[in-house]
């Protein structure tokens, strides 16, 4: 089974606090998103990264920056944590779209960030 | 842009109904289209994918359809069970590194 982990479930930081949410794939998917869930707004693209050092900004990247040093894992940064980013963090694998492995993504349980 | 779009936001049913949900895409150049669940402060489960040349999946009580030329899909689940109870949420697929554009998602609840 693909297992998709993030660091934390719960998380409460303040404003201003550089905040890193880190998320772990153990298939060797070649691609990783991160998206924000908000009520009424269903998910969002934040960052994706299609490769090691590789990352491509998303619909809503403002306030957030990534990392990926190495292929199974892929971090987001929030540089100077701000209230409006509470939110549901969804962290996702794939493979490359028509190589080997079903086409889907696999999303790990997320990470509520609270920002006071 | 693709935009997607699901009605309705909510539905509540009793236990033993069935029931479909609809998703809306603008963008009929998709790769495929994905109907997930999620329960309460979870992530997302894949339940059926639908490839752009296939018209529907089933899996158990759920049958999935697709309909590209109109920009739409439902979601059909038969017999309802207050397990069912969740959010479901629908995305299309683009060529563009299997990007997904999701929909804001149907809460079903489904009473005993």
């Amino acid at each position: 089974d693909v297992k998709v982990t993030q660091s934390s479930r719960y998380l409460v930081k303040r404003t201003g606090e550089k905040v890193f949410l880190e998320c772990v794939q153990d298939m060797d998917h070649e691609n990783m998103f991160w998206y924000r869930q908000d009520p009424g707004l269903g998910l969002r693209l934040i960052y994706f990264s299609y490769d090691v050092k590789m990352k491509e900004k998303g619909d809503i990247p403002e306030g957030y920056s990534v990392s990926r040093e190495k292929k199974e894992r892929f971090s987001l940064i929030l540089e100077s944590a701000s209230t409006n980013q509470t939110s549901m963090y969804l962290c996702a694998s794939s493979v490359l779209l028509g190589g080997s492995g079903i086409d889907t993504q696999y999303f790990g349980p997320g990470t509520r960030l609270t920002v006071l | 842009k693709q935009e997607v779009t699901q009605i309705p936001a909510a539905l509540s049913v009793p236990e033993g109904e069935n029931l479909v949900l609809n998703c809306s895409f603008t963008d009929s150049a998709i790769y495929n289209l994905q109907w997930f669940r999620q329960d309460p402060g979870k992530g997302l489960t894949s339940l059926l994918l639908i490839q752009s040349s296939q018209r529907e999946q089933t899996s158990g009580r759920l049958n999935a359809s697709l309909d590209k030329s109109s920009g739409r899909s439902t979601l059909y689940i038969a017999a309802s069970q207050p397990g069912d109870s969740a959010t479901y949420l629908c995305a299309a697929m683009g060529y563009n590194f299997n990007k997904f554009y999701f929909g804001s998602g149907t809460k079903l609840n489904v009473k005993p």
